[in-house]
């Protein structure tokens, strides 16, 4: 079964501190993409930043970068000079380079941060 | 920038009653989604759609789910006898190579009483 887990529900950063948010998949597929999706209180999904399972570098998007651990199967999300538009719910997921496959999705962060 | 959008962004419905949710997928995407999500839940997939036949569904989508693109434009999700653990929020997405990324709508809010 293909998983996605996020180990911490919620987390708390002061405004223009760095954050990091954990996440780890399970897949038997050697092909893949990750995502970091940010869903705020509206509950539109918005696309954070992603990662080709294939590429080493990590991802970079402005303040938002990536720590993908291939072998460990690890994706990490870090959030520098956090913003108070920052707070949301972040949910990690991934979909396999199968084609035409549905994105499975963590159970998902809730990021505060504090002024 | 091209984008999904989605109708309505609220529906109250009553038990037993059917709904059917509307989206507009980006225009030249070729493969479309339907996921669902609880309250305080995580996104959960229900269907995804291409050349006009369903590709994958998940247990979620039983005989009470159906979906149509009736139109070149539209992709609609029918409940046809709405339950009260239908209440979520259900979005759409798209896609133009069904992997690297699809795009989600902003999403219809369902309140079945």
């Amino acid at each position: 079964a293909q998983t996605v887990t996020q180990s911490q529900p919620e987390m708390s950063v002061q405004e223009a501190e760095t954050v990091t948010l954990s996440c780890t998949y399970d897949t038997s597929e050697n092909n893949y993409y990750l995502f970091w999706y940010k869903q705020p209180p509206s509950r539109q999904m918005i696309l954070v930043i992603r990662q080709e399972a294939y590429k080493q570098q990590n991802a970079t998007e402005n303040r938002f970068s990536v720590n993908f651990q291939k072998a460990a199967k690890s994706f990490s999300l870090k959030i520098s000079d956090s913003q108070l538009g920052d707070t949301a719910m972040y949910f990690c997921a991934f979909v396999t380079n199968s084609g035409n496959t549905p994105l499975v999705f963590g159970k998902g962060t809730r990021l505060s941060v504090i002024a | 920038e091209p984008e999904v959008t989605q109708t309505p962004s609220h529906q109250v419905t009553q038990m037993g009653q059917e709904v059917i949710l509307r989206c507009v997928p980006i225009s030249n995407h070729l493969y479309f989604y339907w996921y669902r999500q609880i309250l305080g839940q995580k996104v959960e997939f229900l269907v995804s759609f291409y050349n006009n036949e369903i590709s994958e569904k998940s247990e979620i989508f039983d005989d009470q789910f159906s979906v149509e693109r009736p139109d070149g434009s539209n992709f609609t999700l029918k409940i046809r006898s709405t339950k009260l653990e239908d209440s979520a929020m259900y979005f759409c997405a798209s896609s133009s190579d069904g992997l690297y990324e699809q795009y989600f709508g902003p999403g219809t809010r369902l309140t079945v009483t």
